[in-house]
């Protein structure tokens, strides 16, 4: 079972477009992360969201933590070829010691 | 500052044959330790996680073991490989939030 559902799967996009990439479940969470991913290598971390209803901001992405603490958005403006790549939400189920990771988003930003 | 060791970073493996992936962590101490899988262009599934020496949760039912004989260092293992354990495999330890992940392993079984 997975307890952390992206969408869209992919999402091919043209340069300078906005986008949403969503994380959801039926699960409350400590707090949420999202990573970006490059082909062959570990994910590395973009952001942290604790507090319910938080949005926090990085360059052109901006992220937000559901009131609930079961979901999460990614928004990116203005999306450049470089934001080419796998984003992964993940997080630590309140109560447990289990750190999950969401399905993914491949994106690919054409120029 | 923190570092997190994995090894090797490509296998090619015989079905039927043992497996070993070490993974080591420095500069933290009693840190939360995580063996995942993933699938080409997927997300990672949980495989194990540890949460000290000895103290191993399994999350799937499978052909793999895990073992932490020592606080930072964590071991997959497989006593006869399947075709179906090939992937690319990735170590992490964390501190309940955030996870900060080795190399990984790309694994073929053939």
């Amino acid at each position: 079972t997975q307890l952390l559902e992206q969408s869209p799967q992919f999402l091919s996009i043209q340069e300078g477009e906005n986008l949403t990439v969503y994380c959801n479940s039926s699960s409350v969470f400590s707090s949420l992360q999202w990573y970006r991913q490059e082909p062959g290598e570990g994910p590395v971390l973009l952001v942290t969201v604790v507090t319910g209803g938080e949005v926090k901001k990085l360059k052109r992405l901006t992220f937000q933590f559901g009131d609930a603490r079961k979901d999460s958005s990614l928004h990116i403006t203005a999306a450049q070829p470089g934001d080419t790549g796998l984003y992964l939400c993940a997080g630590d189920i309140s109560g447990t010691y289990k750190y999950i990771f969401g399905t993914g988003t491949r994106l690919k930003v054409l120029a | 500052s923190q570092t997190i060791h994995q090894w090797p970073a490509t296998l090619v493996q015989p079905v039927g044959s043992p497996l070993s992936l070490e993974c080591t962590v420095e500069g933290t101490s009693n840190p939360n330790l995580y063996w995942y899988r993933q699938a080409a262009g997927r997300g990672l599934q949980l495989l194990f996680y540890s949460v000290g020496i000895g103290q191993i949760s399994s999350e799937v039912p499978q052909n793999l073991s895990a073992s932490r004989p020592q606080d930072r260092q964590f071991i997959l293992s497989s006593k006869k490989l399947l075709l179906s354990d090939s992937g690319f495999y990735l170590c992490a330890w964390g501190q309940y939030t955030e996870a900060f992940f080795g190399q990984g392993t790309r694994l073929t079984v053939v």
